[in-house]
């Protein structure tokens, strides 16, 4: 199963781009790369997801690079609502029966005013 | 749609107490899951169901039970509650088993076993 690495912690100012990355060196062709968050005690909140190709939606978006082995979580203009455990997951399992997505210690991202 | 529900928010047990977890969702999904949540460990998998009268076990499956009689609910039981099993509990769902479908997740059940 792939494993991620993500910094524990980053700031960001108000209405900047907050870049997070996150290191799966040890992806297969065919995991998916996703992105959730959790703001202070609520539940894990999708963000978005990728295969290969750059993602974009109302949220964010997500680049991957070519090898697949590195992504970056895109906020493009941060506020304060943002702040949030941010967890890039690398989809384990096969097609049947046992998906399951196994998260790890996340990034703390706090926008600062 | 209510989404997933859980229930209950809060919890204090004593050691050796059992208890279940409730969770439910109504938005016909297939899959659904518990996690739990530690301080710094992320979170991590317990038990998992890919559908009515199908579960398996998740990263940490032990001292937990489930069962899955309907697509909605998907209860978690401790048997016999210890301090380790403090922590937050998170239940969650997707519409299948595919791996681009959207996970849902609950409000959480905040368990402290004294």
């Amino acid at each position: 199963d792939a494993k991620t690495t993500q910094p524990t912690s980053m700031d960001c100012a108000e209405g900047r781009a907050a870049n997070l990355p996150c290191n799966h060196s040890t992806i297969s062709g065919n995991e998916y790369v996703y992105w959730y968050r959790q703001i202070h005690s609520q539940g894990p909140q999708y963000i978005i997801h990728g295969l290969k190709n750059n993602e974009t939606n109302e949220m964010a978006s997500l680049i991957i690079t070519e090898d697949r082995k590195s992504s970056t979580l895109i906020l493009p203009h941060a506020t304060l609502r943002d702040t949030a455990v941010y967890y890039c997951i690398v989809r384990v399992g096969t097609n049947f029966g046992n998906e399951k997505l196994t998260f790890g210690t996340g990034t703390r991202l706090t926008i600062i005013p | 749609n209510a989404g997933v529900t859980q229930t209950p928010k809060f919890q204090v047990l004593k050691t050796g107490q059992s208890m279940t977890l409730q969770c439910a969702q109504d938005m016909n999904h297939e899959y659904m899951s518990w996690y739990r949540q530690d301080p710094g460990m992320g979170l991590r998998l317990i038990h998992y169901s890919v559908g009515a009268g199908i579960t398996d076990q998740g990263e940490v499956p032990n001292g937990y039970n489930v069962s899955r009689s309907t697509t909605e609910d998907f209860p978690l039981r401790l048997l016999s509650a210890a301090p380790s099993q403090t922590s937050v509990y998170f239940c969650a769902s997707r519409l299948s088993a595919g791996v681009t479908d959207t996970q849902y997740f609950g409000p959480g059940t905040r368990l402290t076993v004294l």
